[in-house]
């Protein structure tokens, strides 16, 4: 069936460094994608979301960019730091007759070293 | 005030046990969900109710039965517990995931032995 997937399960990177976390999904008639950050032991918790008719969308110290021709999203964090490390997860709603579900991908893990 | 809370947050049980998870929002959304996240991360959807109407039912062994006796609340019991049921368990709640995304509760590790 149709998923989304992660080129990249864990990243590291230093402080004050910029990240960028990938992700590839393969339904087409996805229209409206989130990236969740999830802490150890909490619940996954919203960061950003942009939809189809966008290619960019920025937020504090993140910015979600959308390709639609590679079906490609990637989440970028600005000068991250230690509290920035979590699993962070792309998650898709198709619409249709998938509407109210979200497809999440496999997550990546981020970690920040001060 | 906590927008989505679980409860318990840990439950360890023997196999062939019966137990219940429970769940309730204070968002005022009409849609609620449950999640089963696995020992690598992964995310899948279980059930979905809309204003106490199931809405989604992925392929769940039948022993997951899901009750939500109003729109705030959405429980999951189980029964005959396995050894590969254990995981976490997310409750999330949205009123239009296709605009606004879900909230999550922070989650419940059961852990089957």
């Amino acid at each position: 069936g149709e998923s989304v997937g992660l080129h990249l399960p864990t990243l590291s990177v230093q402080e004050g460094d910029n990240s960028i976390i990938n992700c590839a999904y393969s339904n087409s008639a996805s229209d409206y994608f989130i990236w969740y950050k999830q802490e150890s032991g909490k619940g996954p918790q919203f960061i950003i979301d942009i939809r189809s008719n966008m290619d960019k969308r920025q937020g504090q110290r993140v910015t979600v960019l959308l390709n639609k021709t590679v079906k490609h999203l990637s989440l970028q964090i600005a000068a991250t730091q230690p509290g920035d490390s979590a699993v962070y997860f792309c998650a898709e709603n198709a619409g249709g007759t998938s509407y109210g579900k979200l497809t999440f991908g496999q997550g990546t893990i981020l970690t920040v070293h001060p | 005030d906590t927008a989505v809370s679980q409860t318990p947050k840990y439950l360890v049980t023997q196999m062939g046990n019966d137990k219940s998870i429970k769940c309730e929002q204070n968002l005022g959304h009409d849609t609620m969900y449950w999640y089963k996240q696995d020992s690598k991360k992964f995310l899948k959807i279980m059930f979905s109710y809309n204003n106490k109407e199931l809405i989604i039912n992925e392929t769940v062994p039948n022993r997951f039965s899901p009750k939500s006796p109003d729109k705030a609340h959405l429980n999951l019991h189980i029964n005959s517990l396995e050894l590969g049921d254990s995981a976490v368990y997310f409750c999330a709640s949205s009123q239009n995931p296709g605009i606004y995304g879900y909230t999550f509760g922070s989650g419940t590790r059961l852990t089957v032995v």
